[in-house]
């Protein structure tokens, strides 16, 4: 099983649509979770922190859940400018992170 | 705000040729970090760096080796390149915040795109 595994998409919205990604993450003692994104060619850059109890930062949430392992980005009122890879990452401990694959978002005029 | 450079952008090597590619930070940041990502996949950690002086390798670090003599800069060396070392190569670094790996952020370089032909 890997580390952290994403649907690597591509998910098609169009703009102003509510679209969310999971990730499944293999160790249980991970301590820190982080979405970023990555645009074409381009490198990733943090988009928001995970904390247990959830957490928002304008049109994007991200959720936690430890007992199932997984964790969630939910972006509302979706914007042309939102379409990117978004990378999934675990801290497995002292100060390494295991990056996911990414999940490709499209959103359409 | 400079961040974190990493040169060159680009580079074309040969089968069997040496090259460096050079990562600097300006945060003042005792962590450091090359990945490499290949088309479709996640960025595997090659090798990092807790502090000037110290290094261990990461997931990938074969046919790689680094250094890390000042806080600032942490140059990887290719030395028979490779095939299969073609890829894009992203150096980051980071500073824990109080103490916290919840606050472990690390920062990317725009990155190196490699060919090994």
């Amino acid at each position: 099983r890997k580390e952290v595994e994403q649907d690597p998409g591509p998910f098609n919205v169009p703009e102003g649509a509510t679209v969310a990604f999971n990730c499944t993450y293999s160790n249980s003692a991970s301590q820190s979770f982080f979405w970023y994104r990555q645009d074409c060619r381009k490198e990733p850059k943090l988009l928001m922190s995970v904390y247990s109890s959830g957490n928002e930062d304008g049109r994007f949430t991200a959720q936690l859940n430890r007992a199932s392992q997984y964790i969630s980005l939910l972006i509302r009122d979706s914007k042309l400018s939102d379409s990117a890879t978004y990378l999934c990452v675990v801290n497995a401990g002292f100060q390494k992170l295991v990056f996911g694959t990414g999940t490709r978002l499209l959103v359409s005029p | 705000n400079a961040g974190v450079t990493q040169t060159p952008k680009f580079r074309i090597l040969k089968i069997g040729q040496s090259m460096t590619l050079q990562c600097t930070q300006d945060m003042n940041h005792n962590y450091m970090y090359w990945y490499r990502q290949d088309p479709g996949m996640g960025l595997k950690l090659i090798y990092y760096s807790v502090g000037a002086g110290i290094t261990d390798k990461g997931e990938v670090p074969n046919g790689y080796n680094v250094s890390r003599s000042t806080t600032e800069d942490f140059p990887l060396r290719l030395e028979l390149a490779a095939p299969s070392q073609t890829s894009v190569y992203f150096c980051a670094s980071s500073q824990l915040a109080g103490g916290t790996l919840a606050k472990n952020i690390q920062y990317f370089g725009a990155g190196t795109r490699l060919s090994v032909l």
